[in-house]
């Protein structure tokens, strides 16, 4: 089964104290991302990664680190969260190649800093 | 630049109503159209997508129409259930090489029995 895995579901962290957020996919995607819901703002991209090695910005990255050593891995790493970083986070994956349109989501984790 | 606009919600539909909920975009180039539902408490899930003009995309009873002249995908069910209560999401991927999604800020519907 296709599947975009997320870990945690759910946390609850204090200020300061670094984390990640574990991604991983089973499609052999080239492409990934990682994007964040807001109430009122539906979701907005922080980073994606088009391929081993390769990431790049997205349009909220401020705060936010992330590494693709492997193809089917993608963590979001949150050096110093802060309480503004309390969200619903959700990685994504995509095929690049002919009818690889369709972009696939995790369940999604809930990150709460206090 | 690229965006798109949902109606605000919430939409309270009592069981077996038609249901609208509208969608209109605003992009260069010409993307991808999608809707994703989003049941409480699960992530998101694909529910149809078209890619070019006057197609529609169609599923589980909900159908939308990629309008390129009114920029808009509206999407639609002719009889609704308890169980669509979700919040439903349209977005557009660009074909640039972000690859990325521009969502809007999800409709809200309650499905009342």
């Amino acid at each position: 089964e296709a599947q975009v895995t997320q870990n945690p579901r759910y946390l609850i962290t204090v200020t300061g104290k670094k984390l990640t957020v574990t991604c991983s996919q089973n499609m052999n995607h080239e492409y990934m991302s990682w994007y964040r819901q807001d109430p009122g703002l539906g979701l907005r991209q922080i980073y994606y990664s088009m391929n081993v090695e390769v990431t790049d910005k997205g349009d909220v990255p401020e705060g936010y680190k992330v590494s693709r050593k492997e193809k089917r891995n993608f963590p979001l790493i949150l050096e110093s969260p802060s309480p503004n970083q309390t969200s619903l986070y959700f990685c994504a994956s995509r095929g690049l190649g002919a009818g690889g349109s369709t972009i696939y989501f995790g369940e999604g984790s809930w990150l709460t800093v206090v | 630049g690229n965006s798109v606009t949902q109606m605000e919600g919430p939409v309270t539909l009592s069981e077996e109503a038609f249901l609208t909920i509208n969608c209109t975009y605003t992009a260069t180039g010409y993307p991808s159209l999608f809707w994703y539902v989003q049941y409480p408490g699960e992530g998101l899930q694909l529910l149809l997508k078209a890619t070019k003009a006057d197609d529609k995309g169609s599923n589980k009873g909900f159908e939308a129409t990629y309008r390129k002249e009114t920029t808009s995908f509206h999407l639609e069910k002719g009889s609704v259930q308890v169980s669509d209560s979700a919040v439903y999401f349209c977005a557009l991927s660009l074909m640039d090489s972000s690859y990325k999604l521009i969502f809007g800020s999800g409709t809200r519907l309650l499905v009342r029995p």
